[in-house]
């Protein structure tokens, strides 16, 4: 079964620090997005992305953070200055189309992002 | 503002039935679909409703009521795997599903 491909599984950073969290979509799936867990809480979007741009964004993915898809199969999301409250599950995640519908968003297994 | 109101917790036996219910008020609506989340794993894709009335899957059914705002996950012969957090979500029109905080399922024996 087709799955989406999250790399690190867990990223420890520094305050401050750059970092960079990569995803591989389903490779038939054209709408891709970025979701965040704090531990306990629920699942919040951050953005959604088609067509190599930004289709809609949360009022948390701020300046801090940016989105891309440098080739044909990776999908990026960095967070340029991480602070404490960054830490958080990164869930990416893809669908063939935008509502998801009858077959859902697939996720990835998430990246665990603690800053220090 | 838009929001999914679902229940935090619900306890339930073995091979018992459980209903989730969550109602929803958001900007736009496009059908509400149901996610499972297990600790530590990914959500996963369990039904999704566009119009009113039952969809059934398996020992999973889940139900919509748009006039309502409103719907439900059934779970039926509850077993101890399907204790994990049930999330409700919702497509608000534009690019993005919106979450419900989740309602964590405890099945015991």
């Amino acid at each position: 079964e087709p799955e989406v491909t999250q790399t690190p599984s867990h990223q420890v950073t520094q305050m401050g620090q750059e970092v960079i969290l990569r995803c591989v979509p389903i490779s038939n799936h054209l709408y891709f997005y970025w979701y965040r867990q704090i531990l306990g809480q629920k699942v919040e979007f951050l953005v959604s992305f088609y067509n190599n741009e930004i289709s809609e964004k949360s009022e948390i993915f701020d300046d801090q953070f940016s989105v891309e898809r440098p080739d044909g199969s990776n999908f990026t999301l960095k967070i340029r200055s991480t602070k404490l409250e960054d830490s958080a599950m990164y869930f990416c995640a893809s669908s063939e189309t935008p509502t998801g519908n009858s077959v859902g968003y697939t996720f990835g297994s998430g990246t665990r992002l603690t800053v220090v | 503002g838009q929001s999914l109101e679902q229940p935090s917790e619900v306890t339930a036996v073995e091979g018992a039935i459980v209903q989730i219910n969550c109602t929803y008020q958001t900007s736009g609506f496009y059908g509400l679909s149901w996610y499972q989340q297990h600790d530590g794993g990914a959500p996963t894709f369990l039904s999704y409703n566009a119009l009113d009335g039952l969809e059934e899957t398996g020992r999973f059914s889940s139900f919509l009521s748009r006039s309502d705002s409103y719907g439900y996950l059934l779970l039926q012969e509850l077993q101890m795997k399907d204790s994990a957090s049930y999330f409700c979500a919702v497509r608000d029109g534009g690019f993005k599903t919106i979450f419900g905080a989740g309602t964590r399922l405890f099945v015991k024996a």
